[in-house]
């Protein structure tokens, strides 16, 4: 399975600034999807990225709010933009299998904080 | 569109009992099944997946789950548990279609060891 690391592993951050968090793949691969973990909560799908076009945003994200970029197909960011504290979160990115691509794989995650 | 349901937010458990954690889906078209571990502080970690053939898969570190299409359920189990299995389990749905790569999760059970 490929090995994905993020970067920060977490953040304190104040309210009305930004995040950049990243996501580097040991492989190449498609497709990157992040996701939002709320304190005790599930995850739910940011959205997806491809390379070379744009991200894909479920309902209830929006580009403003979290701009993505994926310049590569190893590498990917997720901005938080104009925090809140509600946006305190864990943030997972995670790929599907290049080999068994109905699988995916996570990152170890960014906890973020924002006060 | 794709619902998961986890039936037990928490389920403590001694240690080397038996343990069931419940997951029921919902959909319209047939639908690949996975169970992912979350650890204290860590990204996930798939456990199992259903794909096609045999109902009962088995996993990583013991567990095992059983597709039920009647009753729409997924439940895993391990029969004889430890205290490093305590972590919070997701079980998680996507559509064998060709509509997209989305992953749906349920809430997640937490799985309490006890010495």
């Amino acid at each position: 399975s490929a090995v994905i690391s993020q970067k920060p592993s977490r953040d304190i951050c104040q309210r009305g600034t930004s995040l950049t968090i990243q996501c580097q793949v040991d492989s190449q691969v498609t497709m990157m999807f992040w996701y939002r973990q709320q304190p005790g909560q599930s995850l739910t799908l940011i959205a997806t990225a491809n390379q070379g076009s744009e991200a894909t945003y479920e309902s209830g994200f929006v580009i403003d709010k979290f701009p993505i970029s994926r310049p590569n197909l190893t590498f990917s960011t997720l901005t938080v933009s104009n925090m809140s504290p509600e946006d305190s979160s864990i943030y997972l990115c995670s790929v599907e299998d290049g080999d068994r691509p109905v699988e995916q794989y996570f990152g170890p995650g960014t906890r973020l904080t924002v006060t | 569109a794709q619902s998961v349901t986890q039936l037990d937010s928490q389920v403590p458990v001694f240690e080397e009992a038996p343990v069931e954690l419940r997951c029921n889906y919902s959909s319209s078209v047939s639908v690949y099944l996975f169970w992912y571990v979350q650890y204290p502080n860590q990204g996930l970690q798939l456990l199992l997946k259903y794909l096609s053939g045999s109902t009962l898969v088995k996993g990583i570190n013991g567990f095992e789950a059983e597709f039920n299409k009647s009753q729409t359920s997924f439940h895993l189990r391990k029969p004889s548990v430890h205290i490093r299995d305590t972590a919070e389990y997701f079980c998680a749905v996507r559509e064998n279609n060709n509509a997209g790569n989305m992953l749906t999760f349920g809430g997640g059970t937490r799985l309490m060891v006890k010495p």
